[in-house]
């Protein structure tokens, strides 16, 4: 079935060094792979996304990367700073006979060191 | 997502009794979802509707129900049906179901006492 792995489920770098969080997915179908920032107790925010079209996007110091025919993308966060801290989840959209579905990741929860 | 609300944002409730959260939206969405989110775990979907008065069960629908009489509105119901209900649930809306980004809304936050 349908499903969205997301490792590693803990991250800890130092501030400024570099974060990488890797994702695959199972439906070759998939298209549409957005990546959310949840803080403790709060709601999940959409901090990128990318669709198939495209194999790389970038946002300041945040980048996504795609690899279709491996079916793997990865969030990258350069030069890490303390706000940074927080769960990442992955997600990629699964089509079904009448509408699609986004599958979420497990989560990363990233720790950025002072 | 500030245009998708959700109350309350803590609720308690006794073993046995039904409880009613709401998901409200202004943003015009026509797809609506909840998600459940146990402590340090991903978000699981329990309903979800692309239009008004349709709605479709996700992975963990057993115990809860939902209505769609409004396109604004999607509130959940979780039902004595439901073993463990504590939780942290979300509500989301989407344009539309196809591809589309979910906006969530801040969440409320059920313990069963």
């Amino acid at each position: 079935g349908e499903n969205v792995e997301q490792h590693p489920s803990t991250l800890s770098v130092q501030e400024g060094d570099s974060a990488v969080i890797k994702c695959t997915y199972s439906d070759s179908a998939s298209n549409y792979f957005p990546w959310y920032k949840q803080e403790l107790g709060k709601r999940p925010q959409l901090i990128i996304d990318i669709r198939s079209n495209v194999g790389e996007k970038k946002d300041q110091r945040i980048a996504v990367t795609l690899n279709k025919t491996a079916k793997h993308f990865s969030l990258h966060i350069t030069e890490t700073q303390p706000e940074d801290s927080a769960v990442y989840f992955c997600a990629a959209t699964y089509e079904y006979s009448s509408a699609s579905k986004i599958i979420f990741g497990s989560g990363t929860r990233l720790s950025i060191r002072p | 997502d500030g245009g998708i609300t959700q109350s309350p944002k803590y609720l308690f409730r006794k073993e046995g009794q039904n409880v009613t959260l709401s998901c409200e939206q202004n943003l015009n969405h026509d797809a609506m979802y909840w998600y459940r989110q146990d402590p340090g775990q991903g978000l699981r979907l329990i309903y979800y509707s692309q239009i008004v008065n349709d709605f479709q069960k996700g992975d963990i629908a057993e115990g809860y129900s939902v209505s769609r009489e409004k396109k604004e509105s999607f509130p959940l119901t979780v039902t004595s049906a439901q073993k463990n209900p504590t939780a942290f649930y979300l509500c989301a809306s989407s344009k539309g179901s196809d591809a589309d980004t979910q906006y969530f809304g801040p969440g409320t936050r059920l313990t069963v006492l």
